[in-house]
């Protein structure tokens, strides 16, 4: 069975740091990219950021460049996301999902990221 | 940017109703591009649909996308209980990689 499962998440206060981590199962994790999503409470989906199955492309949205990093161990099975200078606006759940026939499937539960003092 | 505008933001139906959503982007999109999906309260979203018509596995066949160039319809044949839930479309582009609708609530009238 494929499964990602998020961890990491916490409270922040904001100018903090905090380093998501997504363990992948169930497939050749290698051969796929990989993306973070996040929601904020109540509200719709938005894309953060894409890496490539060798990491040798990466994009970030506007509104996180410069402050997070997204990163991944193929021999660990494991995608990662640095999140530095937090602000109250990234207050969200973070998803990872596999980047598949340019969707995102599957998806993994999430890990919630509360930016606050 | 492609901006991705969903109606109605609402939808009221009852179980065996057919739903009719709806996904109009700013710019034209490549079918292969456009995905749907389907989140309920507490859990992350699933892939519904790809490619704009094709379902994904274990879909049911009540879930039907069509559509090209800028607009793109998801049509839910006869309501079931369980599809009571946020529906998104997305768009895969460069950069932003991946870009969503706002959602369209499909709520028991």
């Amino acid at each position: 069975e494929v499964q990602l499962v998020e961890s990491g998440g916490g409270l922040v206060q904001p100018g903090g740091s905090l380093r998501l981590s997504c363990a992948a199962s169930g497939f050749t994790f290698s051969s796929y990219s990989m993306n973070w999503v996040r929601q904020a409470p109540g509200k719709g989906l938005e894309w953060v950021s894409y890496i490539s199955s060798s990491s040798s492309t990466i994009y970030y949205a506007d509104s996180v460049k410069g402050r997070f990093t997204i990163s991944r161990d193929n021999a660990k099975n494991s995608l990662y996301l640095q999140m530095n200078s937090l602000r109250d606006e990234d207050t969200a759940v973070y998803y990872c999902a596999r980047g598949s026939l340019r969707c995102l499937d599957p998806w993994g539960q999430g890990t919630l990221v509360t930016v606050s003092s | 940017e492609i901006v991705l505008t969903q109606s109605p933001g609402t939808l009221s139906l009852s179980p065996g109703e057919r739903a009719t959503l709806s996904c109009r982007a700013s710019q034209s999109v490549s079918s292969s591009y456009l995905a749907w999906y389907q989140q309920k309260p507490g859990q992350a979203p699933r892939l519904l649909i790809y490619g704009a018509s094709s379902r994904a596995t274990g879909i049911p066949d009540r879930f039907s996308g069509s559509g090209s160039g800028t607009d793109f319809t998801l049509t839910i044949s006869r309501l079931e209980p369980e599809d009571f839930a946020v529906y998104y479309c997305q768009q895969y582009g460069s950069s932003p990689k991946h870009t969503f609708g706002q959602g369209t609530k499909l709520e028991i009238k």
